[in-house]
């Protein structure tokens, strides 16, 4: 069976620490890897994702991936939080190819950035 | 949000009765798909459409039903049959060249 697990609900950092939001995949073959956030009663953006090559990957608003193909894991990294960076983030697998695209997403993790 | 845009933003439901979500998208992507979001649970998919005239079943489309008469439509009917209906719609495009899903503004139904 092919997952996406997100460990953590909720994520707490101050202003100006780096911060880490952790994901983990189950998947055959090679994993399609996308992170995604959510601001209140809104839709789903694109951060970044993850299909070969470089293993960190760059992302918007200054928010990083690390593709980590022996620990299953696709953690999303900022070097320095802001308060606006609060929000509902969703990591997402693809499904093998053939899947027609479709995502599997993690549950979520609530980021919460205090001044 | 990117092209695509969800009606009504708050939905009401009677008991037995069927109601339709609206997602209406500008961006010329042949796919298009619908989740439901419920708290802690992330986003699950009721269904998804590659192509005018076709759909395919989620992992959790009973109680719900789609057409796509036309690339830029793509309307969810809850059912009498989801006896749990209440959560947050979102309805999604995707862009084939680089696999980027853009989402509407999502819409709360809720039963009366």
């Amino acid at each position: 069976a092919q997952s996406v697990a997100q460990p953590e609900d909720q994520v707490n950092v101050a202003e100006g620490n780096p911060l880490t939001v952790k994901c983990t995949y189950s998947v055959s073959g090679n994993p399609y890897l996308f992170w995604y956030v959510q601001y209140p009663n809104r839709g789903l953006q694109f951060l970044l994702k993850y299909i070969t090559g470089d293993n960190l990957v760059k992302g918007s608003y200054g928010f990083e991936a690390e593709f980590n193909k022996s620990q299953t894991s696709f953690h999303l990294k900022k070097p320095s939080a802001l308060v606006s960076d609060s929000a509902l983030y969703f990591c997402a697998v693809r499904k093998k190819p053939g899947s027609q695209g479709n995502l599997i997403f993690g549950k979520g993790t609530k980021l919460s950035v205090k001044p | 949000d990117g092209g695509i845009t969800q009606s009504p933003k708050y939905l009401f439901r009677k008991e037995g009765q069927n109601v339709t979500l609206s997602c209406e998208q500008n961006l010329n992507h042949d796919a298009m798909y619908w989740y439901r979001q419920d708290p802690g649970q992330g986003l699950r998919l009721i269904y998804y459409s590659q192509i005018v005239n076709d759909f395919q079943k989620g992992d959790i489309a009973e109680g719900y039903s789609v057409s796509r008469e036309k690339k830029e439509s793509f309307p969810l009917t809850v059912t009498s049959a989801q006896k749990n209906p209440t959560a947050f719609y979102l309805c999604a495009s995707r862009r084939e060249v680089d696999e980027k899903l853009f989402f509407g503004s999502g819409t709360q139904l809720s039963v009366l």
